[in-house]
């Protein structure tokens, strides 16, 4: 069964760059869509953003103008960048995979999720 | 991202029913899954594409979609089932969007 691991800075400072990477094992990055979804404490998921493995990439309103998912096939893994941060970005960090066809895209594998504070 | 909303909490005692709405404008024109997440743990996908139960989950779990409203159902609720849920939807302009979650009680 595929396996997806989270890994980056746990503490990012104020207005600096969050940057995480998902290595994806026992399985093949090709022919998948692969997203970012986050859980600020106590609250709900939000999606990031999604990229294919040939790197077309989709990115939700509230974070577009902040936000890079991209994606290294050789190294099986793809990364989060998201610019800028302040507090409102701390949050559970998941990477996932996305399975099915866009309109019935859905999450069928997920990484144990990261935590990352922003905090000077 | 497409906006879907749920109500905060469900309770349900054991053996009973639990049904879950997720609502949105024209909701059943499209696809809606449906995630379980325990405390501490990442979620998981319990019905996708509307009503279809991935492999291993139990079948006390189905699915509905219709009109402007998605329900999820557990049927015969067990304590282990207690936790948030999250409907999940994908639209052409918005990509992917959850809905608010649901902490399930079962009391």
């Amino acid at each position: 069964q595929v396996q997806l691991q989270e890994s980056g800075p746990g503490l990012v400072k104020p207005s600096e760059t969050l940057s995480l990477t998902c290595t994806v094992s026992r399985g093949s990055i090709n022919s998948y869509y692969w997203t970012w979804i986050r859980q600020p404490p106590g609250k709900g998921l939000e999606w990031i953003g999604y990229i294919s493995y040939s790197g077309t990439t989709k990115y939700d309103s509230s974070v577009e103008s902040r936000v890079t998912v991209s994606v290294d096939t050789a190294k099986n893994q793809f990364s989060l960048q998201l610019s800028s941060v302040t507090a409102a970005d701390t949050a559970v960090y998941y990477c996932a995979r996305i399975t099915g066809e866009f309109v019935y895209f859905y999450m069928d594998v997920w990484g144990k999720g990261t935590t990352v504070t922003v905090s000077s | 991202s497409y906006e879907l909303t749920q109500p905060p909490s469900v309770s349900v005692s054991p053996g009973q029913t639990a049904s879950i709405t997720c609502s949105a404008d024209k909701l059943g024109d499209k696809y809606v899954c449906w995630y379980q997440q325990k405390s501490g743990q990442s979620p998981v996908v319990v019905i996708f594409q509307d009503n279809k139960r991935p492999s291993g989950i139990p079948e006390r779990f189905s699915g509905s979609n219709s009109g402007n409203t998605a329900t999820l159902t557990i049927s015969g609720t067990q304590a282990m089932d207690e936790g948030y849920y999250y409907c999940q939807a994908w639209d052409s302009s918005t990509g992917i969007g959850f809905g608010t979650g649901t902490r399930v009680t079962v009391l």
